[in-house]
Parts: structure tokens; C-alpha cells; sequence
């Protein structure tokens, strides 16, 4: 079975700073990872994705992640950190030889940046 | 840009009650899920949908669901019965094909039962 485990419930940056939100994923086949973004009252909305290829995906809004397969991680990443970054944050993981490509998630990481 | 949309946005109904919630997919999308949001929890997978039929389920989705595309447009999701516990935001999404692995979610009902 696959799972995903996002350390930190809540993360707080100051605007400029570096946003590190961290995920861990568990799968017995090579995986699909998402990373997705909520603000409040609105839908998901993908910001990258994993599937095959580049271990190093870039997204929108400056975002980027890592895919590292000996650490079953794929963190997201930011070097500098807008207000309107402000949002909740999931980490996701699917398989697509195995199912129909339903995604697991991650509990969420609420992001707060300062001003 | 082609969107996913969802109605009602917010539904209230009473305990006992069936509601019906909408989505129509984005045009060439053939792959449909339902995932559901209990406020403060994670995202959690109800339902996968293709060819007319149900690909995958999760332990969530028993009898008391059901899922539909009745008219090749809007896909549908029942709950029979509702309980307090379904009290949730339910989302649709949808994906020309699972290779691709870009799933578009539409913004989401809010179900409450009282």
C-alpha cells in the first residue's frame, strides 16, 4: 500500500526566506508523486509533478521539488517567500501500473509566511 | 482555460436524506474520481471512474455511495442515506489519462448534514 507522510502541520517563513515543506512517500512501485496547493475556500490545484525522467521538477510559482528514491523523499521547495505563497500545501502519491491512478495524500502542511 | 465544475457549492441536508452532487468534467477527460475532505483532516480517495464503470473504490465508498455518468457529461455522486459523519467537502477530478498523472480537481461542495 502506498502512503505519504508530510512532517509539520504547520510551517511559518518570513516573506524572502527559504520555503522548505517536506514529504515522505512509501511505495512498493516506482511512483508518481504530486505536490498541490489550497488557499482557503477554493479546490486543489496542481503546482508540480513527478512521474518519470528529471529527478529535479519545477513548477509554477517558483516552485520546485526533488524526487530522491534513496531517501523516499520529495520535498517542495522556494528560495524566496511571497504573501501570497500563504496556503496549505499536500504531498501526494499514485500508481499507475497498479490502479487507475487514484492519488494518496499527505495530512497537509499549512504554510504562513510574515511579513 | 478548460476547467472542472462542481455544483451544488454548498449543500445542507438533513440526517436520513439522499443528495445527489454534480461534475462535469473537462471535455476529453476520461478518467473521474470523487475524493472527500472531512474539515481539518487530509484529502482522502472515495471512488475512480472510466468506460462507464467503477475501476477502483476505497473502504470509504460502501453501499451507501454510488457513482453515475448518466447523461456523457455530468458525473454524479449519491449518498443514499446521509450521516453526520459525511459532513465533508467532496471533490471531483478528472484526467484525460492516468499516464499523463496531472488530475484536475474542480473547486469542491460542501456537504453538511445536520
Amino acid at each position: 500500500a502506498q502512503s505519504v507522510t508530510q512532517l509539520g502541520s504547520h510551517v511559518s517563513v518570513s516573506e524572502g526566506a527559504l520555503v522548505l515543506l517536506r514529504c515522505n512517500y512509501s511505495s512498493s512501485v516506482p511512483p508518481y508523486l504530486f505536490w498541490y496547493v489550497q488557499y482557503p475556500n477554493q479546490g486543489l490545484q496542481l503546482l508540480l509533478k513527478y512521474t518519470t525522467g528529471a529527478t529535479l521538477v519545477k513548477g509554477i510559482n517558483g516552485f520546485e521539488a526533488e524526487f530522491k528514491k534513496s531517501e523516499t523523499s520529495f520535498h517542495l521547495t522556494k528560495p524566496s517567500a511571497h504573501m501570497s505563497d500563504a496556503a496549505e500545501y499536500f504531498c501526494a502519491v499514485s500508481n499507475y501500473g497498479g490502479s487507475q491512478g487514484n492519488l494518496i495524500f499527505g495530512k497537509g502542511t499549512k504554510l504562513s509566511v510574515k511579513p | 482555460e478548460p476547467e472542472v465544475t462542481q455544483t451544488p457549492s454548498h449543500q445542507v441536508t438533513q440526517m436520513g436524506q439522499e443528495v445527489i452532487l454534480r461534475c462535469v468534467p473537462i471535455s476529453n477527460h476520461l478518467y473521474f474520481y470523487w475524493y472527500r475532505q472531512i474539515l481539518g483532516q487530509k484529502v482522502e480517495f472515495l471512488v475512480s471512474f472510466y468506460n462507464n464503470e467503477i475501476s477502483e473504490k476505497s473502504e470509504i465508498f460502501d453501499d451507501q455511495f454510488s457513482v453515475e455518468r448518466p447523461d456523457g457529461s455530468n458525473f454524479t455522486l449519491k449518498i443514499r442515506s446521509t450521516k453526520l459523519e459525511d459532513s465533508a467537502m467532496y471533490f471531483c477530478a478528472t484526467m484525460v489519462h492516468p499516464r499523463s498523472g496531472e488530475q484536475y480537481f474542480g473547486p469542491g461542495t460542501r456537504l453538511t448534514v445536520t
